[in-house]
């Protein structure tokens, strides 16, 4: 079965910087695009990056462009999320998620549990 | 980037009710939207894809439907599971976004 798991996240200082990870399994992993999506606490989801399948292309919301970088390593089915300069705004649960096809565009059907950062002096 | 603009914000309704809720995109996204559930706690889960399509081993008392840049997602019987927070999410072009949120709360 799939089964992501999103590692890395924590409290940091504002302006700091913070890798998350998201280790996937069960399907694969080299054939599909990655997203990270964000929920801060009591909001709605904000969905944040996305790489596709073969690095090719890369997409980010405005609020992160400069400041966050999504990455992957097929050998080992992780997907990462390098964030810096970080404000307390970025403060969320961090979900990291599967594009629903294979070597394409779509939505996004299988999701990790979570990891909360906090970003706070 | 596209709005996607989700009505209403919160309903009530009883079990064995019939719930619709509406997205509207800001501009024409053909049919590429999703609607999601959460519930408090958890991971959002996919239950329509393209509009109208029922994702893989989700009940047939979800549905979806479009008409222009309005999307619906319909309950036909709520049922006690059923109450969580949806979320419309349009894949047309990036950034993606997300509808605000329906919660959907026990009456």
């Amino acid at each position: 079965q799939v089964q992501l798991v999103e590692s890395g996240g924590g409290v940091v200082q504002p302006g700091g910087s913070l890798r998350l990870s998201c280790a996937a399994s069960g399907f694969t992993f080299s054939s599909h695009g990655m997203h990270w999506v964000r929920q801060a606490p009591g909001k709605g989801l904000e969905w944040v990056a996305f790489i596709r399948y073969d690095v090719s292309n890369k997409y980010y919301t405005d609020s992160v462009k400069g400041r966050f970088t999504i990455s992957r390593d097929n050998s080992k089915s992780t997907v990462f999320l390098q964030m810096n300069s970080l404000r307390p705004e970025d403060t969320a649960v961090y979900y990291c998620a599967k594009d629903r096809v294979s070597m394409g565009f779509g939505e996004l059907d299988y999701w990790g549990q979570g990891i909360l950062v906090t970003v706070s002096a | 980037a596209i709005q996607m603009t989700q009505s209403p914000s919160s309903l009530s309704a009883s079990v064995g009710d019939r719930v619709t809720i509406t997205c509207r995109a800001s501009q024409g996204i053909n049919i590429d939207l999703a609607w999601y559930q959460q519930k408090p706690g958890q991971a959002p889960e996919l239950l329509i894809y393209d509009a109208s399509s029922l994702q893989s081993g989700v009940p047939s008392r979800f549905s979806g439907s479009a008409s222009g840049t309005d999307f619906t997602l319909t309950i036909s019987s709520l049922q006690p599971e059923d109450f969580a927070t949806y979320y419309c999410l349009q894949d047309y072009t990036y950034p993606w976004t997300f509808g605000q949120g329906t919660k959907v709360e026990i009456k």
